[in-house]
């Protein structure tokens, strides 16, 4: 079945101590990012990838790392956890290509940060 | 990307066919027309895609009008689990920045 999948699904922290939440598709896709989700500010994305080391800023990238070393993985780091990080997240991938592929993603990560 | 503009909410009853609007006067022409359901707490679920005229899959149809300023997903007999917040995107190529505006919330009522 093809899919994009997160884990974990679900994570309460603390403040300061470092976390990754991984993010692996099926699909074959060259294209895979990461979105998070608050209330009123719908989903906006934070690091976005074209391909194998290649990786790039979206709109709010601040304290947060990403990296593609394989193409199916786009794990996102924080190496820090804030509670302004206390969100939902969502990976999504896509074919690079022209055409309207649409992007699918996975099923969220929500994290709190105490 | 195009900015798009549909309804905050909408009411339906089970059985109902509903039909939201989304406008995107400034689709450029390249763009693609694209539709996603989202449930609480659940990753957005691609639904339909389009260029033009109408696009019909096992779950959604599409009609876009000649002039593509305008698009409508028609949702036929709704249920109870067609609940959810859908969004109307606008875009040339999947490997790009989805902006999701703050999409129609449709409640289906029994």
């Amino acid at each position: 079945e093809a899919q994009v999948t997160q884990n974990p699904r679900y994570l309460i922290t603390v403040t300061g101590k470092k976390l990754t939440v991984t993010c692996s598709q099926n699909m074959n896709h060259e294209y895979m990012s990461w979105y998070r989700q608050d209330p009123g500010l719908g989903l906006r994305q934070i690091y976005y990838s074209m391909n194998v080391e290649v990786t790039d800023k979206g709109d709010v990238p601040e304290g947060y790392k990403v990296s593609r070393k394989e193409k199916r993985n786009f794990p996102l780091i924080l190496e820090s956890p804030s509670p302004n990080q206390t969100s939902l997240y969502f990976c999504a991938s896509s074919p690079a290509s022209t055409g309207g592929q649409p992007q699918h993603f996975g099923d969220g990560t929500r994290l709190s940060i105490l | 990307l195009a900015k798009t503009t549909q309804p905050i909410s909408m009411d339906s009853y089970e059985g109902q066919e509903v039909n939201i609007t989304c406008s995107h006067n400034n689709i450029a022409t390249n763009d693609y027309i694209t539709w996603y359901q989202q449930f609480p707490s659940q990753g957005p679920r691609f639904i339909i895609q389009g260029y033009k005229t109408k696009v019909t899959n096992e779950v959604a149809s599409l009609f876009i009008p000649a002039d593509r300023k305008s698009s409508t997903l028609s949702l036929p007999r709704v249920s109870l689990s067609d609940t959810a917040v859908y969004y109307c995107l606008v875009g040339d190529t999947g490997f790009q920045k989805l902006v999701f505006g703050t999409g129609t919330r449709l409640l289906v009522s029994p």
